[in-house]
């Protein structure tokens, strides 16, 4: 069983819709999440972080993280077709490299 | 403030060929590394460099070398190219490793071995 788990989609939606981008995860010592956004043919970028349980807010962005349930979301209001890309969800446990989840690929219909 | 640069942008290699990917970083960062990327696969880290003068083993090693040349610099090197070594290759850099580990990362390097 992989540590991070992600649906790699596609997932499409309509312009203006509200996006909910999930992964769950095993390792209990994960402490800090992160979300990346990867255009096609470009390297990741890093889009939020958070420290611990609860929701973290940037703009049209929320990243939210249950660490009772291994669980982490992001999600995206006003959804635009700039938002067209392959979101990675990644986590850090201690002194360990980040373990990146595959990536969900969405797509934005204008 | 270029943050992390790469070259080659392409590259396309013959089984057993050598070559060196190159990656700079302009963030004064302590920490650099090397993924590759395949389909279905996510991003798996090859070598890292948690300070300039170190070096580690990532998940996937095996088939490559690296040197942490100075702070700025970390590069990749495929001593005997196969093909199971297409892909996209990313370099990242974060301030620390560890906990607080904020990894930005560089455009990639596509590479195919023929």
């Amino acid at each position: 069983q992989k540590e991070v788990e992600q649906d790699p989609g596609p997932l499409s939606v309509p312009e203006g819709a509200i996006v909910s981008l999930n992964c769950t995860y095993s390792n209990s010592a994960f402490q800090y999440f992160m979300w990346y956004r990867q255009y096609s043919r470009k390297g990741p970028e890093l889009l939020m972080y958070t420290y611990s349980s609860g929701n973290k807010e940037d703009g049209r962005f929320t990243a939210q993280v249950d660490k009772s349930s291994k669980y982490i979301s992001l999600f995206i209001r006003d959804s635009q077709p700039s938002d067209s890309a392959t979101y990675l969800c990644a986590m850090i446990a201690g002194a360990d490299g980040l373990t990146f989840g595959k990536g969900t690929h969405l797509i934005i219909q204008p | 403030n270029a943050g992390v640069t790469q070259t080659p942008k392409f590259q396309v290699l013959k089984t057993g060929q050598s070559m060196t990917l190159q990656c700079a970083q302009d963030m004064n960062h302590n920490s650099m590394y090397w993924y590759r990327q395949d389909p279905g696969m996510g991003l798996r880290l090859i070598y890292y460099s948690a300070s300039e003068g170190t070096t580690d083993k990532g998940e996937v090693p095996n088939g490559y070398n690296v040197s942490r040349l100075n702070k700025r610099e970390f590069s990749l090197r495929l001593e005997s190219a196969a093909p199971s070594q297409t892909s996209v290759y990313f370099c990242a850099s974060s301030a620390l490793a560890g906990l607080y580990n904020e990894q930005f990362f560089g455009p990639g390097t596509r590479l195919t071995v023929l």
